[in-house]
């Protein structure tokens, strides 16, 4: 399995916190993303980077912002959490950015925003 | 704008009962269509990657095709742990930046 950590692995907060997930990985790979899962929807990215303090933004990036200052940490940062942002996030890691679908995903951070 | 819609949404078969899921996917020029698995609160495993239409791929029980429209993922003699979620993606030449268009998957239940 991937060296991938997620922290924490559930989080209840109130709208209007900040938040921030914590990915990290042990597989000194250069990509990192982060994806959202709700129901009744595909995972969709949020960030991805592609280097140390190198980032994009997804398809559904506003209200979240990322960091990445060493290889192996990506954070995923809620300024001001609201009850939309309610979902389970994963982290992933790639060798390569193509093939872009070959990735390796972390266990999971669900957040609940009340 | 790239598409993925998977069928059934969920399927529930008997050990041993072979079936096939289904990924129809529209994307402008298509780089990759892929396939994972997913376990209740994990996150998602990667299985299969396929590039162009005739292509195939093996794993144990599974086997993954191509067409140019859609693709199938096959079950061979299904077992209880094969029991999962299955997720299509596909990546798109069209626009400059990264993007994996995810389906919302099939829900597969193998009773023993």
């Amino acid at each position: 399995d991937a060296g991938i950590t997620q922290s924490p692995r559930h989080k209840v907060t109130e709208t209007g916190t900040p938040v921030t997930l914590r990915c990290h990985q042990t597989e000194n790979h250069r990509y990192m993303y982060w994806y959202r899962q709700d129901p009744g929807h595909g995972l969709r990215l949020i960030h991805y980077s592609y280097g140390v303090k190198d980032t994009d933004k997804g398809e559904v990036s506003d209200g979240y912002s990322v960091s990445r200052s060493k290889t192996e940490d990506f954070l995923l940062t809620l300024e001001s959490a609201t009850s939309s942002q309610t979902s389970v996030y994963f982290c992933a890691i790639s060798e390569t950015l193509r093939p872009s679908g070959e990735l390796f995903f972390g266990e999971g951070s669900r957040l609940t925003v009340l | 704008e790239d598409q993925v819609t998977q069928s059934p949404e969920a399927l529930r078969l008997q050990e041993g009962e072979s079936s096939s899921l289904n990924c129809s996917y529209t994307v402008s020029g298509l780089r990759g269509l892929f396939w994972y698995r997913q376990d209740p609160g994990k996150g998602p495993e990667f299985l299969f990657t396929l590039y162009s239409a005739g292509e195939e791929k093996e794993k144990e029980r599974l086997k993954a095709t191509l067409t140019k429209k859609e693709s199938f993922l096959h079950i061979t003699a299904p077992k209880p742990e094969d029991s999962a979620t299955y997720l299509c993606a596909v990546e798109g030449s069209g626009g400059s930046n990264y993007k994996l268009t995810f389906g919302k998957g099939t829900l597969l239940t193998v009773n023993p």
